[in-house]
């Protein structure tokens, strides 16, 4: 099984609003990332976790918080967005840590992805 | 930096054609590298991958190879159906452990 599930499926939030992501995977999988997809572009890494320990942060504006709470899931909190922040977003978990070198567990599983629209 | 360079889309086939959609990578080493697809509406699938030079990565009748001399990794299919009109991603794993993507290829499959 390589499923990664997020929910909602669909978001539409003012930019005075407070929501979250969700994002939860069962493979036992000690990785997860949060990526950003604008219409008609690639998926931009945002953020990534390892071992339940924030990793990476690409320089991704405050107003998108990330969280870990256990090793199945990862949030997204979302406060006070832009216009532009209006996209695709999409987790993604990896069996290995992604610092540890190559290997065949390295391999990153996507979920369908939260489509975000801010009015 | 590491980086990843397709063809440029769209790619409009009819069914039963031959498709290749070239793929090349500039990077330190000798990354893994994958294709993953995006059907509409959707997120990315992984469709295969090639974690050293002159493997072949294949998967539901595509094929790729690593190939260092040319630093590419090319995509192939024999014979496209329509239920193959997607975009396709190639991506290289990056010194961090993260995916560098191309920009995608669109691909139109006609009946």
């Amino acid at each position: 099984d390589t499923e990664v599930t997020q929910t909602p499926k669909h978001l539409v939030m003012g930019m005075t609003n407070k929501k979250s992501l969700k994002c939860e995977q069962h493979m036992g999988h000690r990785a997860m990332y949060w990526y950003k997809q604008k219409a008609k572009k690639p998926p931009e890494l945002m953020f990534v976790y390892s071992y339940e320990k924030l990793s990476i942060n690409e320089s991704v504006p405050s107003r998108f918080s990330p969280e870990c709470p256990n090793s199945s899931l990862l949030n997204l909190h979302l406060h006070a967005l832009q216009p532009e922040d209006s996209a695709l977003y999409l987790c993604a978990s990896s069996h290995r840590d992604p610092l540890s070198g190559q290997g065949p567990q390295e391999t990153q599983y996507f979920g369908p992805g939260t489509r975000l629209l801010v009015l | 930096g590491d980086s990843v360079t397709q063809m440029e889309g769209p790619v409009t086939l009819s069914e039963e054609a031959f498709l290749t959609i070239n793929c090349t990578y500039t990077a330190t080493g000798y990354p893994s590298l994958f294709w993953y697809v995006q059907y509409p509406g959707e997120g990315l699938q992984l469709l295969l991958k090639a974690t050293k030079a002159d493997d072949k990565g294949s998967n539901k009748g595509f094929e790729a190879t690593y190939r260092k001399e040319t630093t590419s990794f090319h995509l192939e299919k024999g014979s496209v159906q329509v239920s193959d009109s997607a975009v396709y991603f190639c991506a290289l794993r990056g010194s961090q452990g993260n995916l560098i993507f191309g920009k995608g290829t669109k691909l139109s499959v006609k009946p």
